[in-house]
């Protein structure tokens, strides 16, 4: 069974920063690519950002573009979103995700992103 | 426009079909999936493609579209299919990535 975790969530203050791990159980991460998607309390799913199975092609939604970095290891099954210059409605559930096609069939149970002072 | 819509609601009684619309410019023209997301769970894909049904997805849930409009059906609705829903597609471009529609919660009365 393919398996997705995210790890590195937590609490920022504004205009800090968090690094957010993806790594797989099961199956080989570096075959996929990998989408970023998130949901702030209460709210709807947002997607964030895609990385390529090599990483040489990387994406962003508008609102964390220049903020953001998505980069991967393949060495190491290992793909991570860096959060910079953090702001309060940046406060959500961030999940990684993967699929063939345009569709997400594999998802992480998620990790809890709180910016705030 | 990249915006999904779907109504915020819908009920609908134990045995009985629920019909879930998400409407959206790019609906005509790009494969639209399905997620269902419990409270406090990850979202779990229902439908891809349009009407494609994952290993293990019940064939109470099918989908259908018409011109802009995407819809999803649950048929002899059940306690447990009670959930968030929500519409998804790939726009095709760069720029704009994926989209998800604004979500549907269905409660069994």
């Amino acid at each position: 069974e393919v398996q997705l975790l995210e790890s590195g969530g937590g609490l920022a203050k504004p205009g800090g920063s968090l690094r957010l791990s993806c790594r797989d159980s099961g199956f080989t991460l570096r075959n996929f690519a990998i989408t970023w998607v998130r949901q702030a309390p209460g709210k709807g799913l947002e997607w964030v950002s895609d990385i390529s199975d090599t990483g040489g092609n990387t994406f962003y939604a508008d609102s964390v573009q220049g903020r953001f970095i998505v980069s991967r290891d393949n060495s190491r099954n290992t793909v991570s979103l860096q959060l910079d210059s953090l702001r309060p409605d940046d406060t959500a559930v961030y999940y990684c995700a993967t699929g063939r096609g345009s569709h997400f069939d594999v998802w992480g149970p998620g990790t809890m992103v709180t910016v705030s002072s | 426009s990249n915006v999904l819509t779907q109504p915020p609601s819908v009920s609908v009684a134990p045995g009985q079909t629920a019909r879930i619309p998400c409407g959206g410019d790019l609906i005509s023209t790009r494969d639209v999936n399905w997620y269902q997301q419990r409270p406090g769970q990850a979202p779990i894909l229902v439908l891809y493609d349009d009407d494609d049904r994952p290993s293990g997805v019940p064939e109470r849930f099918s989908g259908s579209k018409s011109g802009n409009t995407a819809t999803l059906m649950i048929t002899r609705v059940e306690v447990g299919d009670e959930a968030d829903y929500y519409c998804q597609l790939w726009t095709g471009s760069s720029d704009y990535g994926h989209v998800f529609g604004t979500g549907t919660t269905v409660t069994v009365l």
